[in-house]
């Protein structure tokens, strides 16, 4: 089965400070990987995508960054968090049938 | 790029009432159509998909939904609701010469009232 993992699971940080985010894949190989944030009452934002290791396209300019460092690894940060960055981190990966999308099960920012 | 939107952001419906929620999309080129479900603090789950063919697709849970390519629409329904089927609907669209960006709708969020 192909698998998302992503961690951490849930994060509470200060305005000001640095993020990072994990997300891996298993049982599939140079799949297309996702970030997506949903904030509260507003839906899924694409936030990065990557078809390829170091291939990161920004859909939004902001604060964040993506990098892909390796092929089933996505990592998603920020040099320092803003309040308005708190939502809910979802990690996806693509290139099934029909380029459908699964995701993983997310991670919750908060930033105070 | 593309854009997805849901008309209705809360549909309230009753136990075992039909129920559809809307969605449209803006685009000039072929798409492939999605439906994910998404309960209460986990991630997405395919409800159903349209890449081509039959314009009525059948998916899990008793969903079905009908692509009209001439009102650019993908309306997703179900005869009968379940409690069980209270979460939050999303519409995705991807373009199907790239197919590297997925763009949802805002959310629909359905109530089953007992």
């Amino acid at each position: 089965s192909q698998t998302i993992h992503q961690w951490p699971a849930t994060l509470v940080q200060p305005v000001g400070s640095p993020l990072s985010l994990e997300c891996t894949v298993e049982g599939t190989s140079n799949p297309n990987l996702y970030w997506y944030r949903q904030a509260a009452g507003r839906g899924l934002q694409l936030l990065f995508y990557s078809v390829g290791i170091g291939q990161i396209s920004s859909e939004v300019p902001q604060n964040l960054s993506a990098s892909r460092p390796q092929d089933r690894q996505f990592i998603l940060s920020s040099k320092k968090l803003l309040l308005s960055d708190s939502g809910f981190y979802l990690c996806a990966r693509g290139r099934g049938s029909g380029n459908t999308i699964y995701f993983g099960e997310g991670s919750w920012l908060t930033v105070v | 790029a593309q854009s997805v939107t849901q008309l209705d952001s809360q549909v309230p419906v009753f136990e075992e009432a039909p129920v559809e929620l809307r969605c449209n999309y803006s685009s000039s080129v072929s798409v492939y159509l999605f439906w994910y479900v998404q309960y209460p603090n986990q991630g997405l789950q395919l409800l159903l998909k349209y890449l081509s063919g039959s314009t009525l697709v059948k998916g899990i849970n008793g969903f079905e939904a009908e692509f009209n390519k001439s009102q650019t629409s993908f309306h997703l329904r179900k005869p009968s609701v379940h409690i069980s089927d209270t979460a939050e609907y999303f519409c995705a669209v991807s373009d199907r010469d790239t197919g590297n960006q997925f763009y949802f709708g805002t959310g629909t969020s359905l109530t089953v009232i007992p």
